[in-house]
């Protein structure tokens, strides 16, 4: 079975300064973990995922995520905020043989205040 | 262009009243999904669908009914909704079922059972 808990149901960052999303995971078997990010009105997009390649991935608009194995973590973050991130962002993880189900935290909305 | 296209957007209902979501992908997309978004819940899957006439339960399929005869075409069927279906939809897709693949998000409806 496979879960995800991201710490902070709310995240209020001023214009400029770092943003930081928490995300950590449970799974039974290696995991592939994903950011999505829903901005008002919309689906979600694909900002980034963890597929075992490189422990530091890099996705749109200027954010990253690392995965910790040792932390059963997949933290997000962004060096510096944009109005436009004001947004709701979701941490999900997948693994065989889940076979394209993914499971979602409950997301943490982000505002960025100027 | 590639997309997930949902409807109706908004949708208001009376108990009991069946009604169907329609959510089509022009992307040749074998995988297809339908969750449900509940304020603190996050994204919950409902139903979904590996490839044309094979489908299967998600997490919380109780009240709901899908199929898919076409491949293009995944509708999600309530054939008497109750309150408690009050929720925002999405339907979702991705090139292969398998877990590391990203996947394609509809814009939402958003369904009210009075």
């Amino acid at each position: 079975a496979q879960s995800v808990t991201q710490l902070g149901s709310h995240v209020s960052v001023s214009e400029g300064a770092l943003v930081l999303l928490r995300c950590n995971y449970s799974s039974s078997v290696p995991p592939y973990l994903f950011w999505y990010v829903q901005y008002p009105n919309q689906g979600l997009q694909l900002l980034l995922k963890y597929t075992s390649a490189a422990t530091l991935v890099k996705g749109i608009n200027g954010f990253e995520a690392e995965f910790k194995k040792s932390e059963t973590s997949f933290h997000l973050t962004k060096p510096s905020a944009h109005m436009s991130d004001a947004a709701e962002y979701f941490c999900a993880v997948s693994g065989a043989p889940s076979r394209g189900k993914l499971q979602f935290g409950a997301g943490t909305q982000v505002v960025v205040t100027p | 262009e590639a997309q997930v296209t949902q409807n109706p957007r908004y949708l208001i209902t009376v108990t009991g009243k069946k009604l169907t979501v329609t959510c089509s992908q022009n992307m040749n997309h074998e995988y297809m999904s339908w969750y449900r978004q509940d304020p603190g819940l996050g994204l919950r899957q409902i139903y979904y669908s590996m490839n044309v006439e094979v489908t299967d339960k998600g997490d919380v399929p109780e009240g709901y009914k899908v199929s898919r005869k076409e491949k293009r075409n995944f509708p999600l069927i309530l054939e008497s909704p109750s309150p408690n279906q009050t929720s925002l939809y999405f339907c979702a897709s991705s090139l292969r079922p398998a877990p590391n693949e990203k996947l394609f998000f509809g814009s939402g409806t958003q369904l009210s059972v009075l």
